[in-house]
């Protein structure tokens, strides 16, 4: 079946203005996460989802950036007033919801915020 | 604090030569842990687990709880090994996974 897709793949911004980031997981994975990887970095945990609820939300790396995920499946990640160092790509990964279960990863959304 | 280090940015080895890519934790449980591969233009993927204790594509990796390490070894290097390799750590009965900052191995004809 068709794996993780993101959409969009590559998104230029200015400074300033809000910019949402979609997932949506294979069909059935009832955990759904979200990484951001800075050039020459690691991934960088920001959030899961278990089903519509995310039990951890520690990794939001200010309150500009939220998530939602509605009817177990999409999730859109926004992020308010970007700034420039919001330029990263940003991963979506899900699975099948077990503890320690395999994620499996979409292709990314490149953000640019110039 | 969980963390996960790979202190080797850069790893180059002649082909049929011996590959130990370094995974170091940080975490006062027993964590779960996880070697992702990611392939030129490919996603980022699963290699192998720690619970599993499976042989992938020749990789093997051994939890050494006393050293809080989870090296990833091959025996003879294969050019189609090259790729940015994560070492990752989920905390036990949890879903949040801490990366390492990835170690690109090249090797060489």
């Amino acid at each position: 079946g068709a794996g993780v897709s993101q959409s969009p793949s590559n998104k230029v911004t200015e400074k300033g203005k809000d910019v949402e980031l979609r997932c949506d997981p294979i069909s059935g994975h009832t955990a759904l996460y979200w990484y951001r990887q800075s050039l020459g970095q690691g991934l960088e945990f920001l959030i899961y989802f278990q089903g519509n609820s995310a039990p951890d939300k520690s990794g939001l790396p200010s309150d500009r950036f939220s998530a939602e995920r509605t009817g177990g499946s999409v999730s859109t990640l926004t992020i308010q007033r970007t700034q420039q160092e919001d330029s990263a790509v940003y991963l979506c990964a899900s699975s099948a919801g077990g503890v320690q279960e395999t994620q499996y990863f979409g292709p990314g959304t490149r953000l640019l915020v110039l | 604090a969980q963390r996960v280090t790979q202190p080797e940015k850069l790893l180059s080895v002649f082909k049929g030569a011996p590959v130990e890519l370094k995974c170091n934790y940080s975490y006062s449980g027993s964590p779960e842990l996880f070697w992702y591969v990611q392939y030129s233009r490919q996603r980022l993927q699963l290699l192998l687990r720690h619970i599993s204790r499976e042989s992938i594509k020749g990789f093997t990796a051994d939890l050494n709880k006393g050293e809080t390490s989870f090296h990833l070894k091959k025996p003879f290097a294969q050019e189609e090994d090259s790729a940015m390799y994560y070492c990752a750590l989920q905390n036990t009965g949890g879903f949040k996974t801490i990366f390492g900052a990835g170690t690109r191995l090249f090797v060489k004809a």
